[in-house]
């Protein structure tokens, strides 16, 4: 156990629809990343949060945004739902956020299906 | 062309035998390269790291970086069936990149 958890486990909604996963960092982390894994794809970077402030940002879509609150814990939200938005995503939380070396520490993932 | 290359495989061997895994990088700003090992529906942890060339020993594990071929391998010595799963290499600039994985059985 990483330590991260995140909710739901699973979700399936319709295309056009809009959903929130939740992610809550280890204890002690300020920095969450988000991440979106498909089978063609792999892993793809798509936003870190470092206390609360937007650090980075890879192949986030338009249509999603997420944010990281006062505790820490962040939210990823994707509106407009597509088929191809199907996929595992994936929160990492690490100390730090800085350039350089930092383990990330995984959480369980949400599965998300769009139909 | 993306950032990192990994061959997806699969990858079948019997028990007991030596595996190569092995990933190519275009961006020479790398400084941190990384194994990740992810077991079927469960999130990446953290195998090894390394910090720019040269390698990195833990046990059956040993981690290579050749920065001037900009290629990475990890090696698994006496490899063993809880050791089948999906193997990421990931690197890191200020961003993390990781590849798509390589999937390995280790056959009893």
């Amino acid at each position: 156990d990483s330590g991260v958890t995140q909710t739901p486990k699973h979700l399936i909604t319709a295309t056009g629809q809009r959903v929130t996963l939740r992610c809550s960092p280890r204890s002690g982390d300020l920095s969450v990343y988000w991440y979106q894994q498909s089978l063609d794809q792999g892993l793809q970077f798509l936003i870190q949060y470092y206390n609360g402030e937007e650090r980075a940002k890879g192949n986030i879509l338009e249509r999603f945004s997420a944010q990281q609150f006062p505790d820490l814990h962040s939210e990823l939200n994707l509106s407009s739902l597509e088929l191809g938005d199907s996929a595992l995503y994936f929160c990492a939380s690490s100390p730090q956020g800085l350039a350089g070396y930092y383990e990330q520490y995984f959480g369980p993932g949400t599965r998300l299906t769009v139909t | 062309q993306k950032e990192v290359e990994q061959d997806p495989g699969p990858l079948s061997v019997p028990e007991g035998a030596i595996v190569s895994l092995n990933c190519t990088y275009s961006n020479s700003a790398f400084q941190y390269f990384m194994w990740y090992r992810q077991y079927s529906r469960k999130g990446p942890e953290l195998l090894m790291y390394t910090y720019s060339s040269g390698n990195k020993e833990d046990g059956r594990f040993t981690a290579q970086v050749d920065k001037s071929s900009k290629y990475i391998s990890l090696f698994i010595r006496d490899s063993q069936p809880s050791d089948s799963a999906t193997y990421l290499c990931a690197m890191s600039a200020n961003e993390f990149y990781f590849g798509t994985g390589t999937s390995l059985t280790v056959i009893p």
